[in-house]
């Protein structure tokens, strides 16, 4: 079975752009959630997408967003990029988000010039 | 504020030598709880999980935690570590809210 996949690997920006990452889950998987991994912050949960529907959010600012589409497949967007959103972007995909295990993909690694 | 606290930030030992990190979360009620491990250039992957039972875990490479209720702890233990267990370590508790909240993370460094 494919694992979590997420595109594109490595992105650099500067800053005032946008961007948009991709995350495939597991075949099965409804649930996706979104992390970012940062040295001074680690790991911060985004957001997560069951169904098409958000079902919990962090506390990002609204530049962050994210959906999910039928197939599960789900899509974050940032805008108006800042220096400080340069980090690791991960994306966990699970049955149905509640209480079973989240298998995580190998991220994608913006950075913000 | 609810949050996952782990104790050391990074532990260096040798081969052969025993590991014990530390988890304590601060969130009431049922909770999930996870041990993921991230090994250098890799993705995180899981360690074990308690969801309920037991509350000794055991988990992939040897690795095994104890969920006391009382103390709100999941400590992650593994008797004897190999330079491949070298990583950063992740405790993770997902409180029924389709969030999973994570620790700081410890490095862990074997010296073989």
């Amino acid at each position: 079975k494919a694992g979590v996949t997420q595109t594109p690997r490595y992105l650099i920006k500067t800053r005032g752009q946008q961007v948009t990452l991709s995350c495939s889950p597991i075949s099965g998987h409804r649930s996706v959630s979104w992390y970012q991994q940062t040295p001074g912050q680690g790991l911060q949960f985004l957001f997560e997408y069951f169904s098409e529907t958000q079902r919990n959010k962090g506390n990002f600012p609204g530049r962050f967003s994210g959906r999910q589409f039928s197939n599960s497949r789900s899509e974050m967007n940032v805008s108006t990029l800042e220096l400080g959103d340069s980090a690791l972007y991960l994306c966990a995909s699970s049955i149905d988000g509640s209480t079973d295990t989240q298998y995580f993909g190998p991220g994608t690694r913006l950075t913000v010039l | 504020a609810q949050s996952v606290s782990q104790h050391n930030h990074h532990v260096i030992l040798s081969e052969a030598a025993s590991l014990e990190l530390g988890c304590n979360y601060s969130y009431g009620g049922t909770v999930n709880l996870f041990w993921y491990v991230q090994y250098p250039g890799q993705h995180l992957q899981l360690l074990l999980k308690y969801f309920s039972g037991d509350p000794l875990v055991k988990g992939i490479k040897g690795f095994e935690a104890e969920f006391i209720k009382s103390k709100f702890s999941f400590n992650l233990r593994k008797p004897s570590v190999q330079w491949s267990d070298t990583a950063e370590y992740f405790c993770a508790v997902n409180p029924n809210d389709y969030k999973l909240s994570f620790g700081a993370g410890t490095t862990v460094t074997v010296r073989a």
